[in-house]
C-alpha cells in the first residue's frame, strides 16, 4: 500500500536554529498538508498546498514557517528560527485531488525537540 | 468555525469485548465527512473509518462500525471483539466538503487489556 514518508523521524535542534522537515507524499496525490501535535494535545492544521502554492493556512503558520515542493517528489516544511514551543510531532499528509472526502494518508511523523 | 468534541479522555476494555467511543461535532455546512483515526504508540495516524454526511447508512469496516446521528451531530465508533492491537489514541475528525482542513477532537486513549 502506498505510503507517505517523512524524514527524519526525530530531530533535536537548538532554539533559534532553522530546521527542515521532509516528506515524500504518495506519487499520484496532488494535495499536501502539514499538521502538528504538541505532546498531549490535539492535532492541529498548519497548511495545505496545491498546484505549487499554499491553498489554506492556519494562524499557527506565521512568517516563521514556509513550505516548498522543490522537486517532483519532496514536500518540505521549514521553520526559520525555532522556539521551545515548536517542539511537537509534525505530520505530513497527502490526498488525491477531487477525493478529499476519502481522507488523508498521513506519514509517521517527525518528532521535533527544540532545546 | 467547526468543532469536534470527544468527551472521554480514556477508556478501558477487556480483550474480545465491545467498546464505544463518543464524538460530537458542530458545523454549519451541510456536506461534510467524518473520520476516525487511530494513533498507536508508534504515533502514526491511521485512518480507521469514514462516513459521508449525505449517506444515512452507517459505515462499517470489519470490527469497526459507526453510529452516525446527523440531527444530533453525533458520530460514535464501536469496536467489536477488541484486540490488544487496538490499544491506541483514537481521534474523531471532521472535513467540510470543498475545504481541505481536517478538524480533530482531543482524542480518546483506549486501553485493551488481556
Amino acid at each position: 500500500e502506498p505510503e507517505v514518508t517523512q524524514t527524519p523521524s526525530h530531530q533535536v535542534t537548538q532554539m533559534g536554529q532553522e530546521v527542515i522537515l521532509r516528506c515524500v507524499p504518495i506519487s499520484n496525490h496532488l494535495y499536501f498538508y502539514w499538521y502538528r501535535q504538541i505532546l498531549g494535545q490535539k492535532v492541529e492544521f498548519l497548511v495545505s498546498f496545491y498546484n505549487n502554492e499554499i491553498s489554506e493556512k492556519s494562524e499557527i503558520f506565521d512568517d516563521q514557517f514556509s513550505v516548498e515542493r522543490p522537486d517532483g517528489s519532496n514536500f518540505t516544511l521549514k521553520i526559520r528560527s525555532t522556539k521551545l514551543e515548536d517542539s511537537a510531532m509534525y505530520f505530513c499528509a497527502s490526498s488525491e485531488a477531487g477525493n478529499l472526502g476519502y481522507g488523508y494518508t498521513f506519514g509517521s511523523g517527525t518528532r521535533l525537540t527544540v532545546v | 468555525a467547526q468543532t469536534v468534541t470527544q468527551s472521554q479522555p480514556e477508556m478501558s476494555v477487556q480483550e474480545a469485548e465491545t467498546v464505544t467511543l463518543s464524538c460530537t461535532y458542530d458545523t454549519s455546512e451541510n456536506n461534510y465527512y467524518l473520520f476516525w483515526y487511530k494513533q498507536p504508540p508508534s504515533r502514526q495516524m491511521i485512518l480507521v473509518i469514514r462516513q459521508e454526511a449525505y449517506k444515512q447508512q452507517n459505515a462499517t469496516e470489519n470490527r469497526f462500525s459507526v453510529n452516525f446521528q446527523k440531527a444530533a451531530k453525533s458520530f460514535s465508533l464501536k469496536i467489536s471483539d477488541s484486540q490488544l492491537g487496538d490499544t491506541a489514541m483514537y481521534f474523531c475528525a471532521l472535513l467540510n466538503s470543498g475545504y481541505s482542513t481536517l478538524t480533530f477532537g482531543k482524542g480518546t486513549m483506549l486501553l485493551v487489556s488481556p
